[in-house]
């Protein structure tokens, strides 16, 4: 079993809809990320949380929205949906900041 | 200006050959560095830490030149299958950074 497990792995929806994107992690690692990467453009952190009780805005937050469910858990909103929201997204932990990060999988969101 | 900037290529190259490509961090606080391997639309993948001078595994070696503020990968004996997106990225007290990744295609 995949140890930072994203879902759902695709998604197509609508513009407006509400979407969550969920992550869980079986590291124990204590940080968790969101990313979104757009071709050519790497890729942008949107929420991090350092603990359950912590919750940071990154780069590009503006649409989205962050619960820390637990601390394997990491869940990431689009509230209501646009276009430009298409994207590849990864979760992410690590133990540290000292400590490289372990990615999901990756989500693949269309909207139209 | 992104604090971590790489050179996006693509570089091109025959198997065999040896490549560098370099990565440069503005933030001098940086504290630990990190390659990841990305293959396309996938998830990157830890290739090396660095966190002194360098490391070394096999065909891969990172150096680290915290003066001129870059670290360098090098692929010696590149094969096919290293043909991928290589992320230099930058980890310490705040939160890490990534560079909009290089490209490598080897071909036969």
């Amino acid at each position: 079993d995949a140890d930072v497990t994203q879902t759902p792995r695709n998604r197509i929806t609508k513009t407006g809809k509400r979407i969550m994107l969920e992550c869980s992690q079986t590291k124990g690692h204590d940080r968790m990320y969101w990313y979104r990467q757009d071709p050519g453009l790497g890729l942008q952190l949107i929420y991090y949380s350092f603990d359950v009780k912590d919750i940071n805005k990154g780069e590009i937050s503006d649409g989205y929205s962050v619960s820390r469910q637990a601390q394997a858990k990491f869940s990431l909103s689009l509230e209501s949906a646009i276009p430009n929201q298409t994207a590849l997204y990864f979760c992410a932990t690590s133990a540290t900041g000292d400590q490289p990060q372990h990615f999901g999988d990756g989500t693949r969101l269309s909207i139209l | 200006r992104k604090e971590v900037e790489q050179d996006p290529g693509p570089f091109n190259v025959p198997e065999g050959a040896t490549v560098a490509f370099n990565c440069t961090y503005s933030n001098s606080a940086s504290q630990s560095f990190f390659w990841y391997r990305q293959d396309c639309r996938k998830e990157p993948k830890l290739l090396m830490s660095v966190y002194s001078s360098g490391n070394e595994d096999g065909r891969f070696t990172a150096q680290l030149n915290r003066a001129s503020q870059y670290i360098s990968l090098l692929i010696r004996d590149s094969k096919l299958s290293d043909s991928a997106t290589y992320l230099c990225g930058t980890g310490g007290s705040y939160i890490p950074t990534f560079g909009r990744g290089t490209s490598l295609i080897v071909h036969p």
